[in-house]
């Protein structure tokens, strides 16, 4: 079976723009989470999709959004960019979703710079 | 949802050796998960122990949990510099909770 799989693997963006990371799960697979990671902040969780309805959301302003397609493939979209968004975005699937007993199976990340 | 707490922040050892981490929690959980994050990569599923078991062996490695104490230990026997990479705990609460990765351990193997 194909892993998770994050697109793309790098990205260079200027404040104030907006971006949007794609995630596409192991098959089979129904829930999507995404986390962010930096070097001050550690792991943060962001959301959780299961079956395109969004089951989690972390403690992130509402310029980071999400959405998951029929197919269990993500996006997650972070507009009005700022410096601090800067950090590796990490997306993780799993069978049935976090608190079910099920791991969860990581993306390699996506490294978004804003400059 | 709860954070568990890795200890120690940072450990280095010899290749041959045997490491050690531990891992605390605060609340009743359903099962706890270690995973392993190679640099700038994602973090890859080593263990689920449940809570009503008490030890889970996979390969070189070895789990404890101790629910009365609230805590976990993974045992990485014979290390090797492969090894080397950071360790995180996840304590897993009951119902859809989401799961929350603490600042884990960054464990360094030398050859």
């Amino acid at each position: 079976k194909a892993g998770v799989t994050q697109t793309p693997r790098y990205l260079i963006k200027t404040r104030g723009q907006q971006v949007t990371l794609s995630c596409s799960p192991i098959s089979g697979h129904r829930s999507v989470s995404w986390y962010q990671q930096t070097p001050g902040q550690g792991l943060q969780f962001l959301f959780e999709y299961f079956s395109e309805t969004q089951r989690n959301k972390g403690n992130f302003p509402g310029r980071f959004s999400g959405r998951q397609f029929s197919n269990s493939r993500s996006e997650m979209n972070v507009s009005t960019l700022e410096l601090g968004d800067s950090a590796l975005y990490l997306c993780a699937s799993s069978l049935n979703g976090q608190g079910d007993n099920s791991p969860l199976h990581f993306g390699n990340g996506t490294r978004l710079t804003v400059t | 949802s709860q954070q568990g707490e890795e200890d120690p922040q940072a450990l280095s050892i010899q290749e041959g050796e045997n490491a050690t981490m531990n891992c605390s929690y605060k609340t009743s959980i359903n099962n706890l998960q270690w995973y392993r994050q190679n640099s700038g990569r994602g973090l890859v599923h080593l263990i689920l122990i449940r809570s009503n078991e008490r030890e889970k062996h996979s390969g070189r490695l070895r789990v404890t949990l101790d629910t009365s104490k609230k805590s976990s230990s993974l045992l990485i026997t014979a290390s090797r510099a492969a090894d080397t990479a950071s360790y995180f705990c996840a304590p897993e609460g009951t119902g859809f909770q989401k799961l929350v990765f603490g600042t884990g351990t960054r464990l360094l193997v030398s050859p």
